[in-house]
């Protein structure tokens, strides 16, 4: 059971590049996110998925697209990276309580982007 | 918009030391507040908290949540350097999936 995984690790682009970060959870959770996490601000919430096929705007979405063509995958998207994208990027995923209610989100490794 | 306050933002203090973290929020429908802890890494998961006046406990971590004062605390005993970390404070709503994140208690213990 590896839980939730994250790929790559790390990366270099430089500015205009594109890339897609992957994330992949083993616990047929409903919910995945996808948050950055810049020194003093906090996590904060980029995009979410409440099941397959279903995506919504979090927080600080301009510039990222997403998409969960399968339960278990959530992709992220930079089409035109920009130096303030630099950052930590971690994936989570949490369980459908029902009734709308989720419980504790289990995060990914994280994924350190650089963007030159 | 839904806010989520910690203090103090770092903390030092010699092992053996008790310590207290603060969350305080302002959200929109509360239903629950969570206790992260994060080492290099990924946050885990230390608390859930729902109900006032209720502590959870495990180990020497133990916390508790104050629904009148929007506030919750989180007591480590008898530190270790192991405890050394940034803890994370989050609020859920009800009738939303998302959390909302405070900036974070970095937490530094020295032997």
């Amino acid at each position: 059971n590896a839980g939730v995984t994250q790929t790559p690790k790390f990366r270099v682009l430089k500015t205009g590049q594109s890339m897609t970060l992957l994330c992949a959870q083993d616990m047929n959770h409903e919910y995945m996110y996808w948050y950055r996490q810049d020194p003093g601000m906090g996590l904060r919430l980029i995009h979410y998925s409440v099941g397959e096929g279903t995506t919504a705007k979090g927080e600080v979405p301009d510039g990222y697209n997403v998409s969960r063509l399968k339960k278990q995958n959530f992709l992220l998207g930079l089409e035109s990276a920009a130096p303030s994208q630099t950052s930590v990027y971690f994936c989570a995923s949490s369980y459908d309580g029902g009734a709308g209610e989720t419980y504790e989100q289990y995060f990914g490794p994280g994924t350190r982007l650089t963007v030159t | 918009e839904d806010k989520v306050v910690q203090s103090p933002l770092s903390l030092v203090v010699h092992e053996g030391d008790t310590v207290t973290l603060n969350c305080s929020y302002e959200v929109t429908n509360f239903r629950s507040l969570l206790w992260y802890k994060q080492e290099k890494k990924a946050p885990t998961f230390l608390f859930m908290l729902t109900s006032s006046g209720i502590e959870k406990k495990s180990g020497r971590l133990s916390s508790i949540l104050d629904k009148k004062e929007l506030s919750s605390i989180l007591n480590i005993t008898a530190t270790q350097t192991g405890d050394s970390a940034i803890y994370l404070c989050a609020v859920i709503n009800f009738g939303n999936e998302k959390l909302t994140f405070g900036t974070g208690t970095r937490l530094t213990i020295i032997p």
